[in-house]
């Protein structure tokens, strides 16, 4: 299983670009990266997912270097709303025998 | 809002009661699953259904069963628990390689 690293918190601004960086060295072929964002007392809510170069959706990005051992998700202008922990995983995607471990995760936090 | 509902939202039990956790989704996810969530750490893995039948289970002590009674609803017994079982027990599904859609939670406090 892809063990998965990221820094354990990161302050910013509101307006600001944040760009959050998960390291997973031993990747397998046939691996996503998928962030999930979660408030408290809420379950992990799905941000974006990629496999490799560039993803954007409507509230990020993800980019994926060529040798797909590192991830980042950027959160384009923040507001305080993004205040929250973001968590990198890796594997197969969903699915039935699919062991999705979390990381420690990046609390996030953003200040006015 | 989820698409994923999960009951009740706060439980406050005894280490000598039974009770259950209930999850329920319909959008046709063949895939669902248990974790469990302390504070201030990340979810971790519990059980995992496939079409009904438990596929994976990460050694979780007795004192906490699932059952999958259909395709749509997911269910974990609780009997003899300890203090430190206290967490939020989040239910998740998927299908294919879709990612993981969560419910709120249940906050379980064993007293």
């Amino acid at each position: 299983l892809a063990k998965t690293t990221q820094p354990i918190s990161m302050d910013s601004y509101e307006g600001q670009e944040v760009n959050i960086t998960c390291s997973h060295n031993n990747i397998a072929t046939n691996d996503y990266i998928t962030w999930y964002q979660q408030f408290p007392s809420q379950g992990p809510r799905f941000i974006i997912q990629g496999y490799k170069t560039k993803v954007t959706n409507e509230v990020a990005s993800l980019f994926i270097p060529a040798d797909r051992k590192s991830s980042t998700l950027s959160l384009p202008r923040v507001s305080l709303s993004d205040t929250a922990v973001y968590y990198c995983l890796v594997g197969p995607g969903g699915g039935a025998t699919n062991k999705l471990i979390f990381g420690t995760g990046t609390l996030l936090a953003v200040q006015p | 809002d989820t698409e994923v509902t999960q009951t009740p939202k706060h439980l406050v039990m005894g280490m000598t009661n039974k009770k259950s956790l209930k999850c329920e989704q319909h959008m046709g996810h063949r895939a669902m699953y248990w974790y469990k969530q302390k504070a201030k750490k990340p979810p971790e893995l519990m059980f995992v259904y496939s079409y009904e039948k438990l596929s994976i289970n990460e050694s979780v002590p007795s004192r906490f069963s699932p059952e999958c009674p259909n395709s749509s609803l997911l269910n974990l017994h609780l009997h003899a628990l300890q203090p430190e079982d206290s967490a939020l027990y989040l239910c998740a599904s998927s299908h294919g390689g879709s990612p993981l859609h969560f419910g709120n939670g249940t906050r379980l406090t064993v007293t």
